[in-house]
Order: C-alpha cells, then sequence, then structure tokens
C-alpha cells in the first residue's frame, strides 16, 4: 500500500540545522509532488513547501526561504526537508505529504524536531 | 503565516449538525478548491473533504463540504462522540505560491 515513511525523532540544539527523510513505497515516485508542513505543539498546520521529485524543482513560502532545502534521492524514492539556523520556535512534529491534484491524501506519522540547548 | 480563519471551536449534542467555516481571500479560495482534514491527537491529519464537495472513500457520508466565493463551510451531521478532533481548511495560494492552512477548530462532543 502507499506510505510514506519518515525518519526518527532528532534533538538540535539552537543554531544548528536538521534533515528530516521521507521514504516512499507503494507507488511511482516520481509522479506525485511531496510537501512537508509543521505542527508546533498546541499550534496549527504551518506549510513548509513542496518538491517536484521528478524534476528537482522546489517551492518554498517566503517564510521560510533561505532557511528550508527540499531534495530528493529517487534511487531509494526517499525526499528531504533540511531547516537550517534552528530555534526553539522550530520545535514542531514535521509531517510530510504527497499530494494528489490539490488533495493532501497520504501523510507520513511524523518527526518531532525538539530545539534546546 | 495562516490566511485562511477558522473559529477556534464549535461544539455540539450527540446528533447535532456542527458546521465550520473558513475565510479566505480572492487569492486563495477566490480562485481555487479547498479540502478538509480532520486530525486526532497525537496523530497525523487525515484528508476528509477534498475539490470543495468530494469525500474520498471511506469518509462518512455525515461529513459535507461547500465553497462559495472567498468562503468554505464543513459540516458536520449527526454528531459522534468520535468526530471530537481539530480541523483544518487548505488551499493553494495564487500570491503566496504555496499552500496555506486554516486555523484550525476544534470540535466538542457535549
Amino acid at each position: 500500500q502507499v506510505q510514506l515513511v519518515q525518519s526518527g525523532a532528532e534533538v538540535k540544539k539552537p543554531g544548528a540545522s536538521v534533515r528530516v527523510s521521507c521514504k516512499a513505497s507503494g507507488y511511482t515516485f516520481n509522479a506525485y509532488y511531496l510537501h512537508w508542513v509543521r505542527q508546533a505543539p498546541g499550534q496549527g498546520l504551518e506549510y513548509l513547501g513542496r518538491i517536484n521529485p521528478h524534476t528537482g524543482d522546489t517551492n518554498y513560502p517566503q517564510t521560510f526561504q533561505g532557511r528550508v532545502t527540499m531534495t530528493r534521492d529517487t534511487s531509494i524514492n526517499t525526499a528531504y526537508m533540511e531547516l537550517s539556523r534552528l530555534t526553539s520556535d522550530d520545535t514542531a512534529v514535521y509531517y510530510c505529504t504527497r499530494e494528489d491534484v490539490t488533495t493532501f491524501a497520504v501523510w507520513g506519522l511524523g518527526t518531532l524536531v525538539t530545539v534546546s540547548s | 503565516q495562516p490566511v485562511l480563519t477558522q473559529p477556534p471551536s464549535a461544539s455540539g449534542t450527540p446528533g447535532q449538525r456542527v458546521t465550520i467555516s473558513c475565510s479566505g481571500s480572492s487569492s486563495n479560495l477566490g480562485r481555487n478548491v479547498v479540502s478538509w482534514y480532520q486530525q486526532l491527537p497525537g496523530t497525523a491529519p487525515k484528508l476528509l473533504i477534498h475539490r470543495n464537495d468530494q469525500r474520498p472513500s471511506g469518509v462518512p457520508d455525515r461529513f459535507s463540504g461547500s465553497k462559495s466565493g472567498t468562503s468554505a463551510s464543513l459540516a458536520i451531521s449527526g454528531l459522534q462522540s468520535e468526530d471530537e478532533a481539530d480541523y483544518y481548511c487548505a488551499a493553494w495560494d495564487d500570491s503566496l505560491n504555496g499552500y496555506v492552512f486554516g486555523t484550525g477548530t476544534k470540535v466538542s462532543v457535549l
């Protein structure tokens, strides 16, 4: 079945970077955009951007431009999201999700990133 | 960052109908379709409604969606205890060149 399996929880110090992976299975990896969404404790969903696995093209909202980088490795059907210059405000659960024509129908289980000194 | 506005909470007794609004602008809801997501505590969001009013297979027909102009609504009829969750709307925003989510609505079953 279609699955997105994310990497495990991370603890980082302020100023560091974190990279979260999202391994896809059960479908043609190149055929669907992958997006990243995060949720801080007790807060709502926040959009981080997307990657086209076929071309590697990315779109990031202005809020995260310069700080987020999305990449992919088509040989292992895996997408990555790297966030740099971390602060405590970046503590959140990070989700990858597959877009099915304007819809996020498939989600990973989430990766908790904790930023603490 | 959220540019779609939802009421923070909504509630009803079992069997009642609850409606959640999602207010946007011409650059998002005014031009693009809306989808709705249900999030139970500690879990990833789950697709509830897509393309304004379409239910994926497996979603009960108690859930319905609509959109008009720059606003959208999610209705839950025959409210059940398992409907207690957070609900989010989402749409593409042409100005921001990215998706935007609603502020979220917590539904309680009294």
